[in-house]
């Protein structure tokens, strides 16, 4: 079956510094795979995806993610985050062509100035 | 503006009574997903429809119903038969190709 692992289920991190939330998935076939965030109360929002061609992919808010098929990894990155960034964050691989999506528990960011 | 609408925003529900959740998209996209948000363990899915008058149950449809009679709108009903409704519920839509695009949720609790 399909499932996706997030291990954190939180962190903190000072503004300014890196960050890297870690996504591991499984899946039988080629991913799609996405990352989601989420502010208290909101909807989700999408930050990046991957479908197909390079692994390395650009997002909004200054967010990348590297897709290592032989990890089956799909970690999130920002080089300097800020105090907004504080949130939920959810990867999610897409199934059935991309039809559904299954999430992973998330991992929740707080920064500390 | 295009997007997805949920209503209410926040729903009380009595015990042994069925409440519906409203969904409406302006955004042309043939499927809509209904999940339930629970803390710490993500969205769950529990129903799907990839075109009007279709859907298809997810992982957790027990106690729940959905109808799909017009191409912008996916209502969910929260029956009775639901023993733990609490929680925040997303729907979503999705264009072809397209990654799934979300609502702000209703949260609903019980009296």
């Amino acid at each position: 079956a399909q499932s996706v692992t997030q291990p954190d289920i939180h962190i903190t991190v000072s503004e300014g510094a890196s960050l890297e939330l870690r996504c591991n998935y499984s899946y039988g076939a080629t991913p799609y795979l996405f990352w989601y965030v989420q502010s208290p109360g909101q909807g989700l929002q999408l930050l990046l995806k991957y479908f197909s061609g390079d692994t390395l992919v650009q997002g909004i808010k200054g967010f990348e993610a590297e897709f290592k098929r032989s990890q089956s990894s799909f970690n999130l990155r920002k080089p300097s985050v800020h105090w907004s960034d504080a949130a939920e964050y959810f990867c999610a691989v897409g199934v059935e062509y991309g039809n559904k999506l299954v999430f992973g528990a998330g991992t929740i960011l707080r920064v500390k100035s | 503006d295009g997007g997805i609408t949920q209503s209410p925003k926040y729903l009380f529900r009595k015990e042994g009574q069925n409440v519906t959740l409203s969904c409406e998209q302006n955004l042309n996209h043939d499927a809509m997903y209904w999940y339930r948000q629970d803390p710490g363990q993500g969205l769950r899915l529990i129903y799907y429809s990839q075109i009007v008058n279709d859907f298809q149950k997810g992982d957790i449809a027990e106690g729940y119903s959905v109808s799909r009679e017009k191409k912008e709108s996916f209502p969910l009903t929260v029956t009775s038969a639901q023993k733990n409704p609490t929680a925040f519920y997303l729907c979503a839509s999705r264009g072809e190709s397209q990654p799934q695009h979300f609502g702000d949720g209703t949260r609903l609790s019980i009296l």
